[in-house]
């Protein structure tokens, strides 16, 4: 069975340019869960998507934005990108959300100069 | 905001030792859950106890929970170079969302 997969694994942007990250959930996960991990921290949480509608987002502000398409693939945008966006994003699935654990992809590492 | 708070912060132990890490939480819980990072990747689910529950085994791995102090501990029995990880605490609220605290790195010395 193939576990949650991210593209892409490394980006490199500009700054002010706008960045796309995918996440494939595990077959059957209809939850899907989105942090950012910035150097040495730990996960703050970005977005919560559950049977295709966006459930909960963190304190993050609205350029970080995203959706969760039929199939429970999900994609997460960052526009106007800033230094400080650089961070590996993780994805993680689940199939009951909150009740059951988490799975998690091995992320995108997101850089911006 | 962080619902769980990991602590130490740090922990270096020697091979063959146990490490013992602590999560305190805000807010009432329907379970928590520990995970397991290796440097820069993705993080791996090791146990899941229910607030209705005390303690959980697997294998070397000993989870508690105390939901009047809003407290979970993480031990690892004799523990092995390959241990050595960032270990997070997640919290789901009713909301059911997965809410992780700040980690504790756990460097185990050969």
């Amino acid at each position: 069975e193939a576990g949650v997969t991210q593209s892409p694994t490394h980006l490199i942007k500009t700054r002010g340019q706008q960045a796309t990250l995918r996440c494939s959930p595990i077959s059957g996960h209809t939850s899907v869960y989105w942090y950012q991990q910035a150097l040495g921290l730990g996960l703050q949480f970005l977005l919560w998507y559950d049977e295709g509608e966006e459930r909960n987002r963190g304190n993050f502000p609205p350029r970080f934005s995203g959706r969760q398409f039929p199939n429970y693939s999900s994609e997460l945008n960052v526009n106007a990108l800033e230094l400080e966006d650089s961070a590996l994003y993780l994805c993680a699935s689940s199939l009951l959300a909150g009740s059951t654990e988490a799975f998690f992809g091995q992320g995108t590492r997101l850089t911006v100069v | 905001s962080q619902q769980g708070e990991e602590d130490p912060q740090a922990l270096s132990i020697q091979e063959g030792e146990n490490a013992t890490m602590n999560c305190s939480y805000k807010t009432s819980i329907n379970n928590l859950q520990w995970y397991r990072q290796n440097s820069g990747r993705g993080l791996v689910h090791l146990i899941l106890i229910r607030s209705n529950e005390r303690e959980k085994h697997s294998g070397r791995l000993r989870v508690t929970l105390d939901t009047s102090k809003k407290s979970s501990s993480l031990l690892i029995t004799a523990s092995r170079a390959a241990d050595t990880a960032s270990y997070f605490c997640a919290t789901v609220q009713a909301a059911r969302q997965l809410t992780f605290g700040s980690g504790t790195q756990l460097t185990v010395l050969p």
